[in-house]
């Protein structure tokens, strides 16, 4: 089992460039849900998809948006990158049924706006 | 916000117990306790969790207090590889978004 999966492991970006993330969970999960992880802090809920569709939203605005895929996988997108956008972005996965909040985290994106 | 308050850092010598305290006084009847925790460079990890009873896994054991107003993460036979940030995070049974605070940061020395 390969675990949660994402793609790049770093990248870099100048301001107002768009990003797009990958991520694939851990074999049968489908839910994937996205978080920001600013240095020294906690991470922070993004968002949350499941069935292909957004099913929760934490405070982020409009520029970041994602995807879920027919085989769960998902993307997360970020346009009109600001230079407070450099973070780690982590993905993590669980299955619909189940210890739901027993999230796999993958190992995350870091990355950084000039 | 995050409704936990933890100590922003501990200390253990490898081979003791670690213990990590947590104080989640508002905690409602229907919340769990979950302890996940992040070791540097990589993505949370899933530690325990619990509801009212005390709960013994591979990894720890967690303690809630009578009252559920406090919680401990027991880590018996701390190692090195134990060094990271310790995050308690209190969430209805189902509820599916991981609010994360500022965490533990526990350092192991030899």
């Amino acid at each position: 089992d390969a675990g949660v999966t994402q793609s790049p492991t770093h990248l870099i970006k100048t301001r107002g460039q768009q990003v797009t993330l990958r991520c694939s969970p851990k074999s049968g999960h489908d839910t994937v849900s996205w978080y920001q992880q600013a240095l020294g802090q906690g991470p922070q809920f993004i968002f949350q998809y499941y069935e292909e569709e957004e099913r929760q939203r934490g405070n982020f605005p409009d520029r970041f948006s994602g995807h879920q895929f027919p085989n769960y996988s998902s993307e997360l997108n970020v346009n009109a990158l600001l230079l407070g956008d450099s973070a780690l972005y982590l993905c993590a996965s669980s299955p619909e049924r189940g210890h739901q909040e027993t999230q796999y985290f993958g190992p995350g994106t870091r990355l950084l706006v000039l | 916000d995050a409704k936990t308050t933890q100590p922003p850092s501990m200390d253990c010598a490898e081979g003791r117990a670690a213990n990590l305290p947590c104080n989640h006084s508002t905690i409602s009847g229907n919340e769990y306790v979950y302890w996940y925790r992040q070791i540097h460079s990589q993505g949370p990890q899933y530690i325990i969790h619990g509801l009212k009873n005390n709960e013994t896994n591979e990894m720890a054991s967690l303690i809630i207090t009578e009252d559920r107003k406090s919680s401990t993460l027991i880590l018996p036979h701390a190692t090195l590889r134990d060094t990271a940030v310790y995050y308690c995070i209190v969430m209805p049974g189902g509820y599916n978004k991981l609010i994360f605070g500022a965490g533990t940061r526990l350092a192991v020395h030899p």
